[in-house]
């Protein structure tokens, strides 16, 4: 069964870059689209963006212009770096697996705060 | 923009009733490209169908999904205890890629 984990830091100071990385195990993350999905509290899920290994990448247009994301598939561990964060950015980050058009597996998620 | 719209916002039902969750979609889409996730509080979704209809592995089939076009429906035939969560309803494809509806919570009355 896959399992991915999220690691990174908890707080980021705002106008800086969040950075997070997730580990894959158990599966390899070159056959399928590595996600990023965030939770800002209280609130719904909205979807960052994908990347693949085989260079396609994808992500919401309503960020695309501070997102930025990369794959290691010898680490077996994908990123996200979201720059010039406000306080809008806080929220729980997930990595996910996209298998088909649907998220089979997810991360337990991190929550990142940015503070002031 | 593709926009999801799930209603209710909550629905309080009690064990052992039914329970029909609805996900209208601005734009008519492909139902292999419709889910649907279940979040309990302080936990990560869990997928419990996708296809529009086919429930996810271990998923007990008491959940199911049908719908087509605009119009999608979870179905939970009879609520247990652990089945009080919010439910979102997730579409692939068009702009801005992937959307989430705004969930519906289920509470017990």
């Amino acid at each position: 069964q896959v399992q991915l984990q999220e690691s990174g830091p908890g707080l980021v100071k705002a106008s800086e870059t969040l950075s997070l990385t997730c580990t894959v195990s158990s599966a390899s993350i070159s056959s399928y689209y590595c996600n990023w999905i965030r939770q800002p509290p209280g609130k719904p899920l909205e979807w960052i963006g994908f990347i693949h290994s085989n260079g396609n990448t994808n992500s919401n247009p309503s960020l695309k212009s501070r997102v930025t994301m990369s794959i290691d598939t010898s680490k077996n561990q994908f990123s996200l770096h979201l720059s010039s964060v406000t306080a809008a950015d806080t929220a729980v980050y997930y990595c996910a697996r996209l298998l088909g058009y649907s998220f089979d597996s997810w991360g337990q998620g991190t929550l990142v705060t940015v503070s002031s | 923009e593709r926009v999801l719209t799930q209603f209710p916002d909550t629905l309080s039902l009690s064990p052992g009733e039914r329970a029909t969750l609805s996900c209208k979609t601005s734009q008519s889409v492909i139902s292999n490209y419709i889910a649907w996730y279940q979040q309990i509080p302080g936990q990560a979704p869990r997928l419990l169908i996708f296809g529009a209809s086919t429930r996810a592995t271990g998923i007990p089939d008491r959940f199911s999904g049908s719908g087509s076009g605009t119009d999608f429906t979870l179905t939970i035939s009879r609520l247990e205890t652990e089945d009080f969560a919010v439910y979102y309803c997730q579409q692939y494809g068009g702009s801005p890629g992937i959307t989430f509806g705004q969930g519906t919570r289920l509470d017990i009355k």
